[in-house]
């Protein structure tokens, strides 16, 4: 595709409910991140994933985050018992892996938990 | 603990007016530093620093890195409305394919 896309761009969930976030990156990139930004803050880390495994997921803040990405392209970020504080906007980004920081980010997904 | 600090947090100038974001950081090792523009919700990418000194330019936008002093600046001369964004920061550490960023400059461009 010509970008990174992520579906859904808003979803709104009750407290307790579980969801899942899509990330489509760009065709050929090797390299796949997920960040979330909380109003008024930069983005911040959360999984980084190298082909199909996590290469990093030291930015996951509790077990109730999982992500996968299992042939190596698309990825799902899974949220299991929304919390109210999970509230953000979700940004996936993709790469080259030669490309060293050149990350293209898609439009984001705004997650708001009641 | 890396750390990336943008400054000022907030900035309205007028069209045609130059302007100067701040951008320090404190890391274990440092790799690049990068400048995103995030107008709605996607940050698009402007510039990557690896290099001390060297300026980095593209159009009215350009930016430099100082290693020893572990800050860059972006500056944008005759700024314009469409300039208007949050622009954001960001650190690669050796080794690592992460981006830490900072929290961003708002700037708002009156006509």
């Amino acid at each position: 595709g010509a970008g990174v896309s992520q579906t859904p761009s808003n979803k709104v969930t009750e407290k307790g409910k579980y969801v899942e976030l899509r990330c489509d990156p760009i065709s050929g990139h090797t390299a796949l991140y997920w960040y979330r930004q909380s109003l008024g803050q930069g983005p911040e880390f959360l999984i980084y994933f190298q082909g199909t495994g996590a290469a990093d997921d030291s930015g996951l803040p509790n077990d109730r985050f999982f992500a996968v990405r299992p042939e190596g392209s698309v990825s799902t970020l899974k949220i299991q018992r929304t919390e109210r504080g999970d509230s953000a906007v979700y940004l996936c980004a993709s790469s080259l892996l030669t490309s060293w920081g050149e990350q293209f980010f898609g439009p984001g997904t705004r997650l708001t938990v009641l | 603990e890396d750390k990336v600090v943008q400054s000022p947090l907030s900035l309205v100038v007028h069209e045609g007016d130059t302007v100067t974001l701040n951008c320090s950081y404190e890391v274990t090792n440092f790799r690049s530093l990068l400048w995103y523009k995030q107008e709605k919700k996607a940050p698009t990418f402007l510039f990557m620093l690896t290099s001390s000194g060297i300026e980095k330019k593209s159009g009215r936008l350009s930016s430099i890195l100082d290693k020893k002093e572990l800050f860059s600046i972006l500056n944008i001369t005759a700024t314009q409305t469409g300039d208007s964004a949050v622009y954001l920061c960001a650190v690669i550490i050796q080794g690592a394919q992460k981006l830490v960023f900072g929290q961003g400059t708002r700037l708002t461009i009156n006509p």
